[in-house]
């Protein structure tokens, strides 16, 4: 089964600066998603960003990028000149490519953002 | 366009009591998930749908949830006899499906449920 691991429950940043989450998945396929949702106070899961497998640059939204490790299994997210809406929940989920498949989360960053 | 809406937002309810919690999918989006947050916790897949195919059920805590999707768009979750234990965020979110590809899951709000 793939499980999805944040080791960390909380991180803070001061505005305007950069901050890295981590995240490490563990499955056997070769070909799957990752992807990176923030979720604010209002509940809402946002889509942050979103990588393939098997494309080996790193995906970049704005200020956010990514780290993908294929390797060691490691899809850390890079937030450049933090704001404060970028304070919230911040959750990364794999998912197979192919087929009928359901998103597995990890637990969970809480960002805060220190003006 | 209009995104995933649920309703409704917050669900208070006395335990032993039935519940129902509505998705309303992205027009045209084909697949439809539930999933459950619990205070503190990722969310935990709940069922999925796709299409007219039948539903993959696997992730139902117990036969006290069920799931239902009319027509290809809205869904209802179902809880029986609500225990405390229900309590929690209920997200759905709804995709594409092209190919045989899904597309990136877009997410509702979340009905909060309290179970007293």
């Amino acid at each position: 089964a793939q499980t999805v691991t944040q080791s960390q429950p909380e991180m803070s940043v001061q505005e305007a600066e950069t901050v890295t989450l981590s995240c490490t998945y563990d499955t056997s396929e070769s070909d799957y998603y990752l992807f990176w949702y923030k979720q604010p106070p209002s509940r809402q899961m946002i889509l942050v960003i979103r990588q393939e497998a098997y494309k080996q640059q790193n995906a970049t939204e704005n200020r956010f990028s990514v780290n993908f490790q294929k390797a060691a299994k490691s899809f850390s997210l890079k937030i450049s000149d933090s704001q404060l809406g970028d304070a919230a929940m911040y959750f990364c989920a794999y998912r197979k490519s192919f087929g009928n498949e359901k998103l597995t989360f990890g637990t969970g960053t809480r960002l805060t953002i220190i003006p | 366009g209009a995104g995933v809406s649920q309703s409704p937002s917050n669900k208070v309810t006395e335990k032993g009591k039935d519940v129902e919690l509505r998705c309303d999918p992205i027009s045209g989006h084909t697949a439809l998930y539930w999933y459950r947050q619990s205070l503190g916790q990722g969310l935990e897949f709940l069922i999925y749908f796709q299409g007219n195919s039948a539903p993959d059920k696997s992730g139902l805590p117990s036969d006290r949830f069920s799931a239902e999707r009319t027509g290809g768009s809205v869904s209802t979750l179902t809880i029986q006899r609500t225990q405390q234990e229900d309590s929690a965020v209920y997200l759905c979110a709804s995709s594409l499906t092209s190919g045989g590809y899904q597309e990136t899951q877009y997410f509702g709000p979340g009905t909060r449920l309290l179970v007293l």
